[in-house]
């Protein structure tokens, strides 16, 4: 069945590193996209992605990078993390516009 | 800016009951509407989507209604099972330029035996 998974799964990590995370659909779908899940405000978008080499900013880019090398992949850098990144992070993946969203089992990073 | 609003923000009740779940957003420029299941620590679980030229879509004991003019939305659940419990939120397909889901804060629904 298609799917889509994030890993790692938790990640604890320490202030001013690199960290990514990896998102990965095997829907083939064109659109993918990066949320963040805090108390109190919900799901909000990060970065979006249309297709291979198309890349878009959400709400909230500032400190984070995405790249979209293929179809499968999307891939979120915190280039130099902080403790207010500290989040559950969900990817999710989409055929087009008016197609319902799917999401991943998210990605839960402590930065210290 | 789209904005979108969920009330009440936790709802409990006795099992068996039919409840009705609230959505309300600001701009009707929307593609469609989407609500979603969440369970305490895990990812989101499509319920159901409405596109914007439609007024309702059923899935087994779920009912979802929008009435874009008014920017409103319900989740109808019939007879509810503690096995509900969860928190739902509503997101709408925006078209203000991006494309993209604005979610409400959602409702934390307890169904009790």
């Amino acid at each position: 069945d298609a799917e889509i998974t994030q890993s790692p799964r938790h990640k604890i990590t320490e202030t001013g590193r690199q960290v990514t995370l990896a998102c990965h659909q095997t829907w083939n779908h064109n659109n993918m996209f990066w949320y963040r899940q805090d108390l109190g405000h919900g799901l909000r978008l990060i970065h979006y992605s249309y297709g291979v080499q198309d890349t878009n900013k959400g709400e909230v880019s500032d400190g984070y990078s995405v790249s979209r090398s293929n179809t499968e992949d999307l891939p979120l850098t915190l280039e130099s993390a902080a403790s207010s990144q500290t989040s559950v992070y969900f990817c999710a993946s989409s055929r087009g516009v008016r197609w319902e969203q799917f999401f991943g089992p998210g990605t839960r990073l402590t930065v210290l | 800016k789209q904005e979108v609003t969920q009330i009440p923000a936790a709802l409990s009740v006795p099992e068996g009951e039919n409840l009705v779940l609230n959505c309300s957003f600001t701009d009707s420029a929307i593609y469609n509407l989407q609500w979603f299941r969440q369970d305490p620590g895990k990812g989101l679980t499509s319920l159901l989507l409405i596109q914007s030229s439609q007024r309702e879509q059923t899935s087994g004991r779920l009912n979802a209604s929008l009435d874009k003019s008014s920017g409103r939305s319900t989740l109808y659940i019939a007879a509810s099972q503690p096995g509900d419990s969860a928190t739902y939120l509503c997101a709408v397909n925006d078209q203000g330029g991006s494309e993209k889901l604005v979610f409400g804060k959602g409702t934390k629904l307890t169904v009790n035996p």
